[in-house]
């Protein structure tokens, strides 16, 4: 059984719409993190929180809202899209948020924005 | 600051030849260094970690990677590649003792094993 869950697959959305990314982990950790993957750009991140507080915020735009309404939530609100936000977006999750602790990745979820 | 440099953007074996993919980091404190791999249309699975102590660790399927302070590298090898092992692969740099654990990837190194 998958232990990390991201919902949907796949997105298509028009140019100035808002979207919500939605995840979920099952393996009891307390820290979760999203990442986004865009085309001939290395893996980035974008949040990380630890027991539903925000730790590091690293993206420039406040149209990405990280939510956590449980502590194995991490969903991820993007508003006024944009074609430069199509992306594969990770969630992830870890035990801890220490250094040393693996982060664990979900399949992730393809945006496409036309 | 904190970087990854993966210096082969590709790289082309035929099955059954050993693979090495090179990886340098830069950190500003002691790192705690990654190799992840994705298979296409698939999440990023751990294949090792380094933590401190002996500098090769072994990973998952056959994979070894030798940790070097002196050369700030964290080579990923396999003496013997199967076609199952065409995936991209992801030098990865996290800081020791930072809360807030963000991860900080290399752009990927693709691998392509032949028959």
């Amino acid at each position: 059984d998958p232990k990390i869950i991201q919902k949907p697959k796949y997105l298509v959305a028009v140019t100035g719409s808002e979207k919500i990314l939605i995840c979920e982990q099952y393996l009891g950790h307390n820290a979760m993190y999203w990442y986004r993957q865009s085309a001939k750009k290395p893996l980035e991140f974008m949040f990380s929180y630890s027991y539903q507080k925000l730790m590091d915020n690293q993206t420039a735009s406040s149209r990405f809202q990280p939510q956590s309404s449980k502590k194995n939530h991490l969903d991820l609100q993007i508003t006024a899209l944009k074609p430069d936000d199509s992306a594969t977006y990770f969630c992830a999750s870890s035990q801890e948020d220490w250094g040393q602790d693996t982060q664990y990745f979900g399949p992730g979820t393809r945006l496409l924005v036309l | 600051a904190q970087s990854v440099t993966q210096p082969d953007a590709r790289v082309t074996v035929s099955e059954g030849a050993s693979l090495q993919l090179r990886c340098k980091y830069s950190s500003s404190g002691t790192p705690y260094l990654f190799w992840y791999v994705q298979y296409p249309r698939q999440g990023l699975q751990l294949l090792l970690k380094y933590y401190s102590g002996d500098p090769v660790v072994q990973g998952v399927n056959g994979f070894e990677a030798e940790f070097s302070k002196s050369n700030s590298s964290f080579h990923l090898r396999k003496a013997s590649v199967h076609w199952s092992d065409s995936a991209v692969y992801f030098c990865v740099l996290s800081a020791r003792h930072s809360a807030g654990n963000k991860l900080t990837f290399g752009i990927g190194t693709r691998v392509l094993v032949r028959p």
